[in-house]
């Protein structure tokens, strides 16, 4: 599976959009790329996942650029509750052994 | 729907003392599961993953153990715990196109 860089960390103000960065430049073509996010001392929990298109569900909008090799979650309101760390990650969907590697991730700071 | 139980929330076991976490998922057959430990200020990583009762894959060497009892439990096992043990291990299943985490349990050794 395709390997992630995100930003250590990022602030956001309450209220605004959190828009997390995620480069993917090896991405192949048949895997997808998927967001959780981990508020501390829980487990991770899932946000979105995409291949090409942009997609929205009630938690996020995820973007992902034409050639693929980067994309970008944003939170269109951000609240206090959102601060977590968040997770991006690329996998082909297969039906053994599925590992989702996780990186260290963003860690987002929702500032009131 | 689907949910997935994990348990204790939290642990403190002495060192050299055995270690038993189980996990259960609800609402679905023949899920594949995993057992993840997170050290502090770090990413996930993966211990073991099971597709099927009985079938077991160990991803690191380490102190611990898995064993997949019945189609839908997931149990993490030690003889003898170390202190290098301590962290936050999360169990997890998944379908063809995601992950769904347990809340986690926070062990320490001491």
């Amino acid at each position: 599976d395709a390997k992630t860089t995100q930003p250590t960390s990022m602030d956001c103000a309450e209220g605004r959009a959190a828009n997390l960065p995620c480069n993917h430049s090896t991405i192949s073509g048949n895997e997808y790329v998927y967001w959780y996010r981990q508020i501390h001392s829980q487990g991770p929990q899932y946000i979105i996942h995409g291949l090409k298109n942009n997609e929205t569900n009630e938690m996020a909008s995820l973007i992902i650029t034409e050639d693929r090799k980067s994309s970008t979650l944003i939170l269109p309101h951000a609240t206090l509750r959102d601060t977590a760390v968040y997770y991006c990650i690329v996998r082909r969907p297969t039906n053994y052994g599925q590992n989702f590697v996780f990186g260290p991730g963003t860690r987002l700071s929702v500032l009131p | 729907s689907q949910t997935i139980h994990q348990w204790p929330a939290t642990l403190v076991q002495p060192v050299g003392s055995p270690l038993s976490l189980e996990c259960t998922v609800e609402g679905t057959s023949n899920p594949n599961l995993y057992w993840y430990r997170q050290a502090a200020g770090r990413g996930l990583q993966l211990l073991f993953y099971s597709v099927g009762i009985g079938q077991i894959s160990s991803e690191v060497p380490q102190n611990l153990s898995a064993s997949r009892p019945q189609d839908r439990q997931f149990i993490l096992s030690s003889k003898k715990l170390l202190l290098s043990d301590s962290g936050f291990y999360l169990c997890a299943w998944s379908t063809r196109t995601g992950a769904f985490f347990g809340q986690g349990t926070r062990l320490t050794v001491v």
